[in-house]
């Protein structure tokens, strides 16, 4: 199977900071590599597809970058609602599988 | 709007089964892929199964297959997971997920908001 790892675990920032949090796949995954972003007691929501293709209603502030085994992903200035925990995750081949997340919190 | 409602979660004792259901709108249910994903506590997203459009093509995590069956019914706009011999690790947050395609290709774009279910005696 193959393991997402994502770096660092936790990030403390302010609103208007730019971030950008990575992950790494154990294998070369080409750019199938989504990022979701999950709230408590929320549903996740689709940030990037395939490496770098913005979901639909996601603000542009969101970008993403990356192939084969490494990946980011940039929020170019935080607001408020952004913070939250990020995960990334793989669809190249069975088990698809997500990287352990990085939360991002307020300073 | 897309809607993807999960129920059937609760309290069951180990060895037990259990069936989640997932109702959905907001969408032509029988053009998309849906999967199954769970959350332990304090534990990373978990893909479990998905299920093509038709039924035809369908997939396991090693960790629930033989035990989990994925199913759906596309006259009811509906998606089953039916989960036998339960166990205390299989204690989670499950959630009802529609694939951006046709096939599963996993991409997903919608999830529900889940349903708990815990495994205990």
């Amino acid at each position: 199977e193959i393991v997402l790892t994502q770096s660092p675990a936790t990030l403390s920032l302010s609103p208007g900071e730019r971030v950008t949090l990575s992950c790494r796949a154990s294998q070369n995954i080409n750019n199938f590599l989504a990022w979701y972003q999950h709230k408590l007691g929320q549903a996740p929501t689709l940030l990037i597809y395939d490496a770098a293709d913005r979901a639909t209603g996601i603000p542009a502030r969101f970008s993403g970058s990356g192939s084969g085994t490494d990946f980011t992903l940039t929020i170019s200035s935080l607001e408020p609602e952004d913070f939250a925990v990020y995960y990334c995750q793989q669809r190249s081949k069975w088990p698809y599988t997500f990287g352990q997340g990085t939360k991002l919190e307020i300073k | 709007e897309v809607h993807l409602l999960e129920s059937g979660g609760g309290l069951v004792q180990p060895g037990r089964s259990l069936r989640l259901s997932c109702a959905t709108s907001g969408f032509t249910f029988d053009h998309y892929a849906l999967h199954w994903v769970r959350q332990a506590p304090g534990k990373r997203l978990e893909w479990l199964s998905g299920i093509s459009w038709n039924s035809a093509t369908i997939g396991y995590a090693d960790s629930v297959k033989g035990r989990f069956t994925i199913s759906r019914d596309n006259a009811k706009n509906s998606l089953y997971l039916q989960m036998n011999s339960l166990r205390a690790e299989d204690t989670a947050m499950y959630y009802c997920v529609r694939d951006r395609h046709l096939t599963v290709a996993g991409t997903f774009d919608y999830w529900g908001q889940g349903t708990l279910v815990t495994v205990s005696s």
